[in-house]
């Protein structure tokens, strides 16, 4: 499975956007770039998803570079609610598992 | 309310005594999986299952057992648990195995002393 490389923590202040990158320099053209993230203490909770063209979302929005090797997703005004782990997964088309790797810790600062 | 839940929700238990942990989906998911989550591991997929007495391994399956008699329910067994089965487990399930979305339950956080 390709692999995917996120910072281990970022910060950001509360209503101000917040821009989380992912590369995936080995990204295959069937795999899509999924994000999740993972409030303290809940499961996981699917956030976007996209294959090559920008997407949004009431959540969130995914940029993707246009050679796919990198992506980055956008909070549009951070809330200490959105303080969590986000997980940016490549997953193939054909594909139900998902594969997290360690994800960035999302810190929101009133 | 569409949602996977888990129970129990925390369990203390010791070495050898056979415990089952439940999972049930109430969208008619045809999907579900199991996931065990360990501090600097992550998420490590246990089994899934794409539908109806259809079961898989996954990434760390060994110790485990599951079984999908009903679509709505994907139990997991462990027969004799080990220390190292100390864990935090979640259950997942989606529409199918190529669904986008996966809706993961809450957690169940294990201790086996």
């Amino acid at each position: 499975d390709a692999k995917t490389t996120q910072p281990n923590s970022m910060e950001s202040n509360e209503e101000e956007p917040v821009h989380l990158p992912c590369n995936h320099s080995t990204i295959s053209g069937t795999d899509y770039i999924h994000w999740y993230r993972q409030l303290p203490s809940q499961g996981p909770e699917y956030v976007i998803h996209g294959l090559t063209s920008n997407v949004n979302n009431r959540m969130a929005s995914l940029a993707i570079a246009e050679d796919r090797k990198s992506s980055t997703l956008i909070l549009h005004r951070a809330t200490l609610r959105d303080a969590a782990v986000y997980y940016c997964i490549l997953r193939g088309g054909s594909q139900g598992n998902l594969i997290f790797g360690k994800g960035t810790k999302l810190s929101v600062k009133p | 309310e569409a949602q996977v839940t888990q129970n129990p929700r925390y369990l203390i238990t010791v070495t050898g005594k056979k415990l089952t942990v439940t999972c049930s989906q109430n969208m008619n998911h045809e999907y579900m999986s199991w996931y065990r989550q360990d501090p600097g591991l992550g998420l490590r997929q246990i089994y899934y299952s794409m539908n109806v007495e259809v079961t898989d391994k996954g990434d760390v399956p060994e110790g485990y057992k599951v079984s999908r008699k009903e679509k709505r329910n994907f139990p997991l067994i462990l027969e004799s648990p080990s220390p190292n089965q100390t864990s935090l487990y979640f259950c997942a399930s989606s529409f199918n195995f190529r669904a986008y979305e996966q809706y993961f339950g809450p957690g169940t956080r294990l201790t086996v002393t």
